[in-house]
């Protein structure tokens, strides 16, 4: 079972550049998530989608934008990527149950670096 | 104040000890609260959700104060594979889920 699938696993970017980073679910999930981890920090959430069609900023969506495709996929964009945004990035999926109070099922991220 | 926080550790401790860590939270308002493992260079993988009557899985035991507002874990009878950094998560209304920056543990022979 794939579970969450997060593609690239590795990126290197120069500042500027835009790409997307692509995440899919096969469990059938309603909600889903983006993060991202930097060294001696917790994850920090960027964007979430709590049902398909939807999306709402996290903690820190400056820089970053997001599109729920459909119900297995969120992807997550850098239009002009910095420094700053170097990082390893996590997409996250839980079931539908009502203000994220279920566990989450997470991809085994994106390490992306920015020059 | 942060709205999840956690011991930050390093805790080494020899194999067969007992460690415990805590995680305190701010939102008086928080119904939900999970505790994650997370190897090194992994993904965060689910290892307990924390009930209000608290709750064990085998060496495994999560708690949660309300009053205090804190959660704990503990780990009886420590294996080496329980090495790894564990993070606690704080549900602080709608879909925005806050995690603690991680507790590190490491278990020596």
């Amino acid at each position: 079972n794939a579970g969450v699938t997060q593609t690239p696993k590795f990126q290197v970017l120069k500042t500027g550049q835009s790409m997307t980073l692509q995440c899919a679910q096969d469990m059938n999930h309603n909600s889903m998530y983006w993060y991202r981890q930097d060294p001696g920090m917790g994850l920090r959430l960027i964007y979430y989608s709590a049902s398909e069609g939807t999306t709402d900023k996290g903690e820190v969506p400056n820089g970053y934008n997001v599109s729920r495709l459909n119900k297995r996929e969120f992807s997550l964009r850098l239009e002009s990527a910095a420094p700053s945004q170097t990082s390893v990035y996590f997409c996250a999926s839980s079931e539908a149950g009502g203000a994220g109070l279920l566990p989450q099922h997470f991809g085994d991220g994106t390490r992306l670096s920015i020059l | 104040r942060k709205e999840v926080e956690q011991d930050p550790g390093p805790f080494n401790v020899p194999e067969g000890a007992t460690v415990a860590f805590n995680c305190t939270y701010s939102n008086s308002a928080s119904q939900s609260f999970f505790w994650y493992r997370q190897d090194c260079r992994k993904e965060p993988k689910l290892l307990m959700s924390v009930y209000s009557s608290g709750n064990e899985d085998g060496r495994f035991t999560a708690q949660l104060n309300r009053a205090s507002q804190y959660i704990s874990l503990l780990i009886r009878d420590s294996k080496l594979s329980d090495s790894a950094t564990y993070l606690c998560v704080g549900h602080t209304g709608g879909f925005k889920t806050i995690f603690g920056a991680g507790t590190r543990l490491f278990v020596k022979a």
